[in-house]
């Protein structure tokens, strides 16, 4: 059964930094991988997507992932972090088994960026 | 252009009890997915429905049940809770198998 790590549950980074939240995968066929935040009490919101194409993927609020078939990793990254990046991240994968779009989500990983 | 909506927010119920949690779907979507999630876990898919049918579940039991209305928006119900039903309700909608989803602010069930 298809599945994602995240092997961190939490990684702090400096503002103005680079950061990198990391992801790894098992799936049988062609990954449908995501990138998802959330915020205190709130929702997820989606970041980014790879599904097919070049192997870095650019998002929203300057996040970007890079897709890496022979490590089977898909990890998030941001050039230079900010505080109000501090939040939960949670990688996924769409459920292959299935006839719809059913995510497998990760464990999260809690990023805190101090200023 | 409203996102997901879900209601109520927060909800406390006693064990035994039934409850019932609302969510209306992003304008323009027509299917909507349920997920659970526990303190310190990520989603759980519950189950999904299009076109008023459960068109896939998760490993939860028949105690979780759903509904969707011909204007889409969705229901779960939950009957004779549980304390380890605590947790955040999440709903997320989608226009049919396209991707991603958009998920609302969830609803925090505590169950006493």
């Amino acid at each position: 059964a298809q599945s994602v790590a995240q092997p961190e549950d939490q990684v702090n980074v400096a503002e103005g930094n680079p950061l990198t939240v990391k992801c790894t995968y098992s799936v049988s066929g062609n990954p449908y991988l995501f990138w998802y935040v959330q915020y205190p009490n709130r929702g997820l919101q989606f970041l980014l997507k790879y599904i097919t194409g070049d192997n870095l993927v650019k998002g929203s609020y300057g996040f970007e992932a890079e897709f890496n078939k022979s490590q089977t990793s898909f990890h998030l990254k941001k050039p230079s972090a900010l505080v109000s990046d501090s939040a939960l991240y949670f990688c996924a994968v769409r459920d292959e088994g299935g006839a719809t779009n059913k995510l497998i989500f990760g464990t999260g990983t809690l990023l805190a960026v101090q200023p | 252009d409203a996102g997901v909506t879900q209601s109520p927010t927060h909800l406390i119920k006693t064990r035994g009890q039934q409850v019932t949690l609302r969510c209306s779907p992003k304008s323009g979507h027509d299917t909507v997915s349920w997920y659970q999630q526990a303190l310190g876990q990520g989603p759980q898919f519950i189950f999904q429905y299009y076109e008023e049918e459960e068109r896939q579940r998760g490993n939860f039991p028949d105690r979780f049940s759903g509904h969707q209305f011909p204007n889409y928006s969705s229901e779960l119900n939950v009957n004779a809770l549980l304390l380890g039903d605590s947790a955040l309700y999440l709903c997320a909608s989608s226009f049919a198998d396209s991707s991603p989803l958009h998920f609302g602010n969830g609803t925090r069930l505590t169950v006493t």
